[in-house]
């Protein structure tokens, strides 16, 4: 497994403003990947950030609203920007370990209440 | 194309089992499940790979049946611990580049 950490825990921002999340793990990881969980919902992909290239979005996310960056192996970013209440949700990042085991582990995610 | 988690929510009592199903309409190459408790990040439980073999541990064991594209999730002798929210992830293309595509998830409540 890995050690997954996320910074802030919890923030609460008002509308049009813009958020930064961190995700740190502690050894070096190949892919890495951030999802959204709206209250009381399932986990919804948003991005597939793979170290030295652009990140991979999905259906309905758009890089201008949630740009993502992949310094090294171990840190990500996802920035949530010029959010609206509808972007309340909370924000995980997971990580595959990249043993070939496919097992995909989560960071303990952000809490985000836009007002 | 999310898969489709049944039963949505099960009340158990302590000691009883539980079978929880997750099915694609698309071919899968593997399922993940995790349990999530409230306030919580999910937990990783175990993953099931296409032509792999039934996992399990503890009380805590998943099958994989690739002609109806369908894992189940099987906990025996339920302890107050295992109450949360059971989410099956699938990959449909293998390889790990690939993030999950989550089903609604089931509601297991363990009553003493």
């Amino acid at each position: 497994s890995a050690v997954i950490s996320q910074k802030p825990s919890r923030d609460i921002c008002q509308r049009g403003t813009s958020l930064t999340i961190q995700c740190q793990v502690d050894s070096q990881v190949t892919m890495m990947f951030w999802y959204r969980q709206q209250p009381g919902q399932s986990l919804t992909l948003i991005a597939t950030a793979n170290q030295g290239s652009e990140a991979t979005y999905e259906s309905g996310f758009v890089i201008d609203k949630f740009p993502i960056s992949r310094p090294n192996l171990t840190f990500s970013t996802l920035t949530v920007s010029n959010m609206s209440p509808e972007d309340s949700s909370i924000y995980l990042c997971s990580v595959d370990v990249g043993t070939g085991s496919y097992e995909q582990y989560f960071g303990p995610g952000t809490r985000l209440t836009v007002t | 194309q999310q898969p489709v988690q049944s039963p949505q929510a099960v009340i158990l009592r302590e000691g009883e089992d539980a079978v929880i199903n997750c099915s694609s309409s698309k071919a899968l190459y593997s399922v993940h499940w995790y349990r999530q408790k409230h306030g919580e990040a999910p937990v990783f439980l175990m993953i099931l790979l296409k032509g792999g073999e039934q996992k399990g541990h503890e009380k805590i064991s998943a099958s994989f049946n690739e002609k109806k594209q369908q894992s189940s999730l099987y906990l025996t002798a339920s302890q107050l611990s295992y109450s949360g929210t059971y989410f099956c992830g699938t990959d449909y293309s293998g390889g790990g580049a690939d993030g999950l595509t989550f089903g609604k998830g089931t509601h297991l409540i363990i009553q003493p």
